[in-house]
Protein backbone atom coordinates (compact mmCIF):
# COMPACT_ATOMS: atom_id res chain seq x y z
CA UNK A 1 0.00 0.00 0.00
CA UNK A 2 1.21 3.86 -1.18
CA UNK A 3 1.45 5.72 2.77
CA UNK A 4 0.94 9.53 2.57
CA UNK A 5 2.26 11.41 5.11
CA UNK A 6 1.03 15.15 5.71
CA UNK A 7 3.23 17.57 7.27
CA UNK A 8 2.82 19.14 9.67
CA UNK A 9 0.16 17.58 12.18
CA UNK A 10 -0.97 21.24 12.52
CA UNK A 11 -0.39 25.12 12.44
CA UNK A 12 -1.87 27.81 13.63
CA UNK A 13 -1.65 30.85 11.55
CA UNK A 14 -3.71 34.48 11.00
CA UNK A 15 -6.54 35.72 8.25
CA UNK A 16 -4.45 36.87 5.76
CA UNK A 17 -1.77 34.48 5.77
CA UNK A 18 0.14 32.19 3.17
CA UNK A 19 -0.13 29.18 4.18
CA UNK A 20 1.61 25.76 2.61
CA UNK A 21 0.65 22.06 3.40
CA UNK A 22 2.78 19.16 2.74
CA UNK A 23 2.11 15.77 1.73
CA UNK A 24 4.59 12.71 0.49
CA UNK A 25 3.71 9.82 -0.79
CA UNK A 26 6.21 6.72 -0.06
CA UNK A 27 6.19 5.95 -3.89
CA UNK A 28 5.73 7.63 -6.76
CA UNK A 29 1.85 8.46 -7.70
CA UNK A 30 2.29 10.44 -11.12
CA UNK A 31 -0.36 13.60 -10.62
CA UNK A 32 -3.07 11.13 -8.76
CA UNK A 33 -3.03 13.27 -6.13
CA UNK A 34 -6.42 15.11 -4.24
CA UNK A 35 -6.70 17.38 -1.39
CA UNK A 36 -10.03 17.51 0.83
CA UNK A 37 -11.36 19.88 3.30
CA UNK A 38 -13.12 19.21 6.06
CA UNK A 39 -14.25 21.76 8.66
CA UNK A 40 -15.54 20.06 12.24
CA UNK A 41 -18.48 18.42 12.29
CA UNK A 42 -18.83 18.74 8.92
CA UNK A 43 -18.52 16.49 5.70
CA UNK A 44 -15.51 16.54 3.72
CA UNK A 45 -15.35 18.94 0.45
CA UNK A 46 -12.77 18.35 -2.40
CA UNK A 47 -10.77 21.09 -3.23
CA UNK A 48 -8.45 19.53 -5.84
CA UNK A 49 -7.62 16.53 -8.12
CA UNK A 50 -4.52 15.97 -10.14
CA UNK A 51 -2.33 17.58 -7.94
CA UNK A 52 -3.21 20.88 -9.61
CA UNK A 53 -6.92 21.23 -10.88
CA UNK A 54 -9.05 22.98 -8.80
CA UNK A 55 -12.94 21.19 -8.18
CA UNK A 56 -15.34 23.67 -9.70
CA UNK A 57 -16.55 26.53 -7.28
CA UNK A 58 -13.52 26.25 -5.15
CA UNK A 59 -11.62 29.75 -4.44
CA UNK A 60 -8.56 30.69 -6.37
CA UNK A 61 -7.08 31.47 -3.17
CA UNK A 62 -6.39 27.20 -3.20
CA UNK A 63 -3.37 25.91 -5.22
CA UNK A 64 -1.89 22.75 -5.48
CA UNK A 65 1.57 21.31 -7.12
CA UNK A 66 3.89 18.39 -7.09
CA UNK A 67 4.25 14.91 -8.90
CA UNK A 68 5.81 11.87 -8.31
CA UNK A 69 6.14 11.63 -4.39
CA UNK A 70 5.76 15.58 -3.31
CA UNK A 71 2.93 17.86 -3.26
CA UNK A 72 2.26 21.16 -1.60
CA UNK A 73 -1.23 22.51 -1.08
CA UNK A 74 -1.11 26.54 -0.77
CA UNK A 75 -3.88 29.11 0.73
CA UNK A 76 -2.44 32.33 -0.52
CA UNK A 77 -4.74 34.41 1.84
CA UNK A 78 -5.97 32.28 4.72
CA UNK A 79 -9.69 33.30 5.36
CA UNK A 80 -11.83 32.48 8.27
CA UNK A 81 -13.34 29.50 6.59
CA UNK A 82 -10.23 28.19 5.93
CA UNK A 83 -9.33 27.00 9.43
CA UNK A 84 -10.15 23.38 9.14
CA UNK A 85 -8.35 19.73 8.70
CA UNK A 86 -6.75 19.13 5.32
CA UNK A 87 -6.07 15.57 3.79
CA UNK A 88 -4.23 14.73 1.22
CA UNK A 89 -5.55 11.38 -1.10
CA UNK A 90 -3.59 9.45 -3.73
CA UNK A 91 -5.57 7.63 -6.61
CA UNK A 92 -3.07 6.00 -8.30
CA UNK A 93 -3.36 2.74 -7.34
CA UNK A 94 -5.82 0.41 -4.90
CA UNK A 95 -6.07 0.80 -2.04
CA UNK A 96 -6.56 3.87 -2.39
CA UNK A 97 -4.93 6.14 0.95
CA UNK A 98 -5.09 9.17 3.11
CA UNK A 99 -3.03 11.01 4.72
CA UNK A 100 -3.03 12.06 8.48
CA UNK A 101 -4.37 15.19 8.26
CA UNK A 102 -3.05 18.53 8.88
CA UNK A 103 -5.41 20.69 11.17
CA UNK A 104 -4.84 25.20 10.65
CA UNK A 105 -6.16 26.25 13.14
CA UNK A 106 -6.59 30.07 14.01
CA UNK A 107 -3.79 32.03 15.97
CA UNK B 1 -27.44 20.49 -7.46
CA UNK B 2 -25.95 17.60 -7.00
CA UNK B 3 -26.89 15.37 -3.72
CA UNK B 4 -25.99 12.58 -1.69
CA UNK B 5 -27.98 11.44 0.77
CA UNK B 6 -27.04 8.28 3.08
CA UNK B 7 -29.54 6.09 5.22
CA UNK B 8 -29.41 3.11 7.17
CA UNK B 9 -26.99 3.67 9.91
CA UNK B 10 -27.74 3.10 13.41
CA UNK B 11 -26.52 0.72 16.74
CA UNK B 12 -25.63 -2.81 15.87
CA UNK B 13 -23.78 -5.88 17.86
CA UNK B 14 -20.69 -6.98 17.45
CA UNK B 15 -21.12 -9.97 14.66
CA UNK B 16 -24.32 -7.85 13.29
CA UNK B 17 -25.46 -6.79 9.49
CA UNK B 18 -26.44 -3.54 8.60
CA UNK B 19 -26.84 -2.38 4.81
CA UNK B 20 -26.06 1.24 3.77
CA UNK B 21 -27.67 3.36 1.02
CA UNK B 22 -26.91 6.39 -0.85
CA UNK B 23 -29.66 8.14 -2.59
CA UNK B 24 -28.19 10.23 -5.77
CA UNK B 25 -29.92 13.14 -7.54
CA UNK B 26 -28.76 15.95 -9.85
CA UNK B 27 -26.66 14.28 -12.13
CA UNK B 28 -26.28 11.36 -13.88
CA UNK B 29 -25.57 8.71 -11.68
CA UNK B 30 -24.84 5.80 -14.00
CA UNK B 31 -22.19 7.90 -15.43
CA UNK B 32 -19.68 8.29 -12.52
CA UNK B 33 -17.48 5.75 -10.69
CA UNK B 34 -19.18 5.68 -6.76
CA UNK B 35 -17.54 5.38 -3.50
CA UNK B 36 -17.58 4.61 0.73
CA UNK B 37 -15.38 6.20 2.99
CA UNK B 38 -15.29 6.20 6.52
CA UNK B 39 -14.15 8.47 9.85
CA UNK B 40 -13.72 6.62 13.21
CA UNK B 41 -14.91 9.43 15.80
CA UNK B 42 -11.72 11.57 16.22
CA UNK B 43 -9.87 9.84 13.60
CA UNK B 44 -9.18 10.82 9.52
CA UNK B 45 -10.45 9.41 6.25
CA UNK B 46 -9.96 6.10 5.69
CA UNK B 47 -11.02 4.67 2.18
CA UNK B 48 -13.88 1.59 1.84
CA UNK B 49 -14.95 0.39 -1.27
CA UNK B 50 -15.08 1.95 -4.87
CA UNK B 51 -16.99 0.46 -7.90
CA UNK B 52 -17.39 1.44 -11.47
CA UNK B 53 -20.22 2.62 -13.52
CA UNK B 54 -21.64 -0.60 -14.89
CA UNK B 55 -20.78 -2.36 -11.21
CA UNK B 56 -18.57 -4.65 -12.97
CA UNK B 57 -15.35 -3.70 -11.47
CA UNK B 58 -15.58 -3.40 -7.62
CA UNK B 59 -12.41 -2.42 -4.61
CA UNK B 60 -12.60 -2.74 -1.14
CA UNK B 61 -9.66 -1.85 1.45
CA UNK B 62 -7.91 -5.67 2.52
CA UNK B 63 -9.12 -5.48 6.18
CA UNK B 64 -12.92 -5.55 4.57
CA UNK B 65 -12.67 -7.56 1.75
CA UNK B 66 -15.00 -10.23 2.19
CA UNK B 67 -17.16 -8.57 4.89
CA UNK B 68 -18.19 -5.32 3.25
CA UNK B 69 -20.02 -5.41 -0.07
CA UNK B 70 -20.55 -2.53 -3.00
CA UNK B 71 -23.15 -1.98 -4.86
CA UNK B 72 -25.01 -0.04 -7.07
CA UNK B 73 -28.64 0.15 -9.24
CA UNK B 74 -28.31 2.77 -11.65
CA UNK B 75 -31.98 2.67 -12.63
CA UNK B 76 -32.79 3.65 -8.93
CA UNK B 77 -29.98 6.27 -8.68
CA UNK B 78 -28.67 4.82 -5.34
CA UNK B 79 -25.02 3.16 -4.10
CA UNK B 80 -25.40 0.59 -1.44
CA UNK B 81 -22.95 -0.99 1.18
CA UNK B 82 -23.56 -4.27 2.61
CA UNK B 83 -21.33 -5.02 5.67
CA UNK B 84 -21.41 -8.10 7.47
CA UNK B 85 -19.66 -9.72 10.67
CA UNK B 86 -19.26 -6.10 11.70
CA UNK B 87 -17.07 -5.04 14.57
CA UNK B 88 -16.55 -2.84 17.22
CA UNK B 89 -13.66 -0.79 15.08
CA UNK B 90 -16.03 -0.34 12.22
CA UNK B 91 -17.69 1.78 13.87
CA UNK B 92 -17.77 5.38 12.16
CA UNK B 93 -19.18 7.79 10.18
CA UNK B 94 -19.61 6.14 6.49
CA UNK B 95 -19.61 8.60 3.67
CA UNK B 96 -20.66 8.19 0.14
CA UNK B 97 -18.73 9.78 -2.61
CA UNK B 98 -19.27 10.69 -6.11
CA UNK B 99 -15.85 9.75 -7.90
CA UNK B 100 -15.77 11.18 -11.63
CA UNK B 101 -16.50 10.18 -14.91
CA UNK B 102 -12.93 8.51 -15.13
CA UNK B 103 -11.00 10.22 -12.20
CA UNK B 104 -11.50 8.15 -9.60
CA UNK B 105 -11.60 10.35 -6.78
CA UNK B 106 -14.09 11.62 -5.12
CA UNK B 107 -15.76 15.05 -6.52
CA UNK B 108 -18.96 15.06 -4.42
CA UNK B 109 -19.54 13.99 -0.70
CA UNK B 110 -22.98 13.28 1.21
CA UNK B 111 -23.25 13.83 4.54
CA UNK B 112 -22.96 10.94 6.00
CA UNK B 113 -24.46 8.29 8.51
CA UNK B 114 -23.14 7.00 11.59
CA UNK B 115 -22.75 3.08 12.10
CA UNK B 116 -22.02 2.10 15.33
CA UNK B 117 -21.37 -1.15 16.91
CA UNK B 118 -21.33 -2.14 20.06
CA UNK B 119 -22.91 -4.47 22.75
Amino acid sequence: DIQMTQSPSSLSASVGDRVTLTCRASRGISNSLAWLQQRPGKAPKSLIYAASTLQSGVPSRFSGSGSGTDFTLTISSLQPEDFATYYCQQYNSYPRTFGQGTKVEIK
Amino acid sequence: EVQLVESGGGLVQPGGSLRLSCAASGFSFSSYWMSWVRQAPGKGLEWVATIKQDGNEKYYVDSMKGRFTISRDNAKNSLYLQMNSLRVEDTAVYYCARDGRSVVTPSCWGQGTLVTVSS
